[in-house]
């Protein structure tokens, strides 16, 4: 059963301060996401990522793909409040449609 | 519709009772999927539908689970004799097929009591 581990669980910055999520796994995966989810929500898709070493971006927040496939980060640069939440790193491999979602990174900004 | 729209948004229980959760996915979308997500915790796969077919149920915990789809559009997850630990949020998605990347409802919250 492919695991998908998030680092740190918990996160609390103050307003303006970077921050980088972790997300490992010992599968190799065919593609990548990063969702939001906020409460009362469903998760909402951020960023999908296939090819590794790539990076993307998204305004204040960098995304990469390992390079062997097996790991992402998601960087955010001076954090917002509205930043907070729940953040979800989902990978699939070859073959399937099926995404597992990792543990997930609760992060709360202070203003 | 505009997006995936899951009801009941919320729905108590009493344990041993029985529970459907519906799911209107996109209009257009062929692949569905279920997830449950515990507090605190990252959605777990329960199953997935490919137009009116389950392409893959191995997700769903015991055979008290059950979910349909019979015109390739709005699905239904059934849950017989209820218990305790089927407290969570259930959440559906869909996709066009070969998509990468789901839109999510905003959930079921199923308390059994």
């Amino acid at each position: 059963t492919q695991l998908l581990e998030q680092s740190p669980q918990f996160l609390s910055i103050q307003e303006g301060e970077n921050l980088t999520v972790y997300c490992n796994s010992s599968s190799v995966f065919s593609s990548l996401q990063w969702y939001r989810q906020e409460p009362g929500e469903g998760p909402v898709l951020l960023v999908t990522v296939v090819t590794g070493g790539e990076v993307k971006k998204l305004k204040r927040l960098t995304f990469q793909f390992g390079d062997a496939r097996k790991d992402s980060s998601l960087h955010i640069t001076a954090a917002q409040p509205g930043d907070t939440g729940l953040y979800l790193c989902a990978g699939t491999t070859s073959g399937t449609y099926k995404y597992i979602f990792g543990t997930g990174t609760r992060l709360k900004v202070l203003a | 519709g505009a997006g995936v729209s899951q009801t009941p948004s919320n729905k108590v229980t009493e344990k041993g009772k029985y529970v459907e959760l519906r799911c209107d996915p996109i209009s257009g979308h062929t692949a569905l999927y279920w997830y449950r997500q515990s507090l605190g915790q990252g959605p777990e796969f329960l199953i997935y539908f490919q137009g009116t077919g389950a392409a893959d149920d191995s997700g769903l915990p015991n055979d008290r689970f059950f979910a349909v789809r019979p015109e390739g559009s709005v699905s239904t997850l059934k849950i017989q004799r209820t218990e305790r630990g089927d407290s969570a949020v259930y959440l559906c998605a869909s996709s066009l097929i070969g998509a990468y990347g789901y839109t999510f409802g905003s959930g079921t919250r199923l308390t059994v009591v």
